[in-house]
């Protein structure tokens, strides 16, 4: 079964760092999303991408945050100067036209 | 922005005892979705709603999509140790918009 892969499957950062979280999309999906999942809580959209460009972010994805198609296959998500807590379950996910959503397993993001 | 509520926030059960949960908004979407999330892992999709009124079972597994659209419940019969992890209810409102997730459904099995 098509799978959505996510690397790191965890990521240990320094304050102030920078972050690339990685994603292979389902290969006939068009669209990709990036959700956040802080520990305990809910699981939180951050932004969609369609046709090489965002198509709808959420409050949390600020100037921080920026996604990224560098080449077919994989999705990133990049966050500038992390913070504390930015600490968090970062989930992938990809859809296509009459195909559900599948998620990836996650990146844990640990920021110290 | 749009709201779920899921409840109950969390249940402890007995081994082969019957589970229901739900989720409620004041929004209407088109498609509801159960998944379920083991501890360091992402959401399982474990049944898609797609029409008002819908009853879908999945095994054990029974959700129904509201005739509101506002609403939908899961229900797992004859529970098993391995039902233990938490269960979310999302909504999407068309095509392939976002998702919104309720807060999760912790469900604890005790054999």
């Amino acid at each position: 079964e098509p799978e959505v892969t996510q690397t790191p499957s965890h990521q240990v950062t320094q304050m102030g760092q920078e972050v690339i979280l990685r994603c292979v999309p389902i290969s006939n999906h068009l669209y990709f999303y990036w959700y956040r999942q802080i520990l305990g809580q809910k699981v939180e959209f951050l932004v969609s991408f369609y046709n090489n460009e965002i198509s709808e972010k959420s409050e949390i994805f600020d100037d921080q945050f920026s996604v990224e198609r560098p080449d077919g296959s994989n999705f990133t998500l990049k966050i500038r100067s992390t913070k504390l807590e930015d600490s968090a379950m970062y989930f992938c996910a990809s859809s296509g036209t009459g195909d559900g959503y599948t998620f990836g397993s996650g990146t844990r993001l640990t920021v110290v | 922005g749009q709201q779920l509520n899921q409840s109950p926030q969390s249940m402890f059960i007995q081994e082969g005892e019957d589970v229901s949960m739900n989720c409620t908004s004041s929004s209407i979407f088109n498609t509801w979705l159960w998944y379920k999330q083991d501890p360091g892992e992402g959401p399982v999709l474990l049944i898609a709603l797609y029409k008002a009124g819908e009853l879908t079972s999945n095994g054990r597994l029974t959700a129904q999509f509201g005739i509101t659209r506002k609403d939908s419940f899961l229900n797992i019969s004859a529970s098993i140790p391995s039902d233990v992890g938490i269960y979310f209810c999302a909504g999407q409102p068309s095509g392939n918009t976002p998702l919104v997730f309720g807060k999760g459904t912790r469900l604890s099995v005790i054999a």
